[in-house]
């Protein structure tokens, strides 16, 4: 069953914007990351962020997570046509260390050259 | 990062038939996952299979449906047996290295079409 739900489903900005997406979840979690997929294929990993953190940068990417509202968001600065994708946030929730990881349902972004 | 392959990439199947699918990894992983997407959705874990164990089914999942071998630390295959169309998916390998706080990757997945 799907923990998280990212919003907006589906999000079209031209490039060189910043894209904004938000995750909420239901559970207590000890960690939150996010994934990018072009097309059907292969889920590629972009950042965990931990339950004890706030905020966390890579590059262009900036994740944030708010453990009281049990959210976190997604911000991609300067958009480029390349970052056109669906992207997801996947959940490991309190328990044993080999709790796996469970999946919101995604918002496709288009990136408009 | 792990670098994981999966084989085949994807196969067109005819109904009642089965497919196994291979999953390997570069480096020894304690934890794998097989996940399903099923088209236009989000990703659905199948079961967890540790090496030395039986894998663990979620709901909605049985072994004799999807049975599972992990043989080592880099291998591991998930067949579907007894296709239908509704089986048609991606499926997705998925390696964790030791406890909860590290990241989870995920191999290139299999495009399986059920007709």
């Amino acid at each position: 069953s799907q923990q998280g739900e990212e919003d907006p489903q589906a999000l079209s900005i031209q490039e060189g914007e910043n894209a904004t997406m938000n995750c909420s979840y239901k559970t207590s979690i000890n960690n939150l990351q996010w994934y990018r997929q072009n097309s059907g294929r292969g889920l590629v990993h972009l950042i965990l962020i931990r339950s004890n953190e706030r905020e966390k940068h890579s590059g262009r990417l900036r994740v944030t997570l708010d453990t009281s509202k049990k959210s976190s968001s997604l911000l991609i600065t300067a958009s480029r046509a390349a970052d056109t994708a669906s992207y997801f946030c996947a959940t490991a929730s309190v328990g044993s260390g080999n709790t796996p990881l469970v999946f919101g349902k995604g918002t496709r972004l288009s990136v408009i050259a | 990062s792990a670098v994981i392959s999966q084989k085949p990439s994807r196969d067109i199947c005819q109904r009642g038939t089965s497919l196994t699918i291979q999953c390997q990894v570069d480096s020894q992983v304690t934890m794998m996952f097989w996940y399903r997407q099923q088209p236009g959705q989000s990703l659905t874990l199948i079961a967890t299979a540790n090496q030395g164990s039986e894998a663990t089914y979620e709901s909605g999942f049985v072994i004799d449906k999807f049975p599972i071998s992990r043989p080592n630390l880099t291998f591991s295959t998930l067949t579907v047996s007894n296709m239908s169309p509704e089986d048609s998916s991606i499926y997705l390998c998925s390696v964790r290295q030791g406890g909860t706080y590290n990241e989870q990757f995920f191999g290139p997945g299999t495009r399986l079409t059920v007709l």
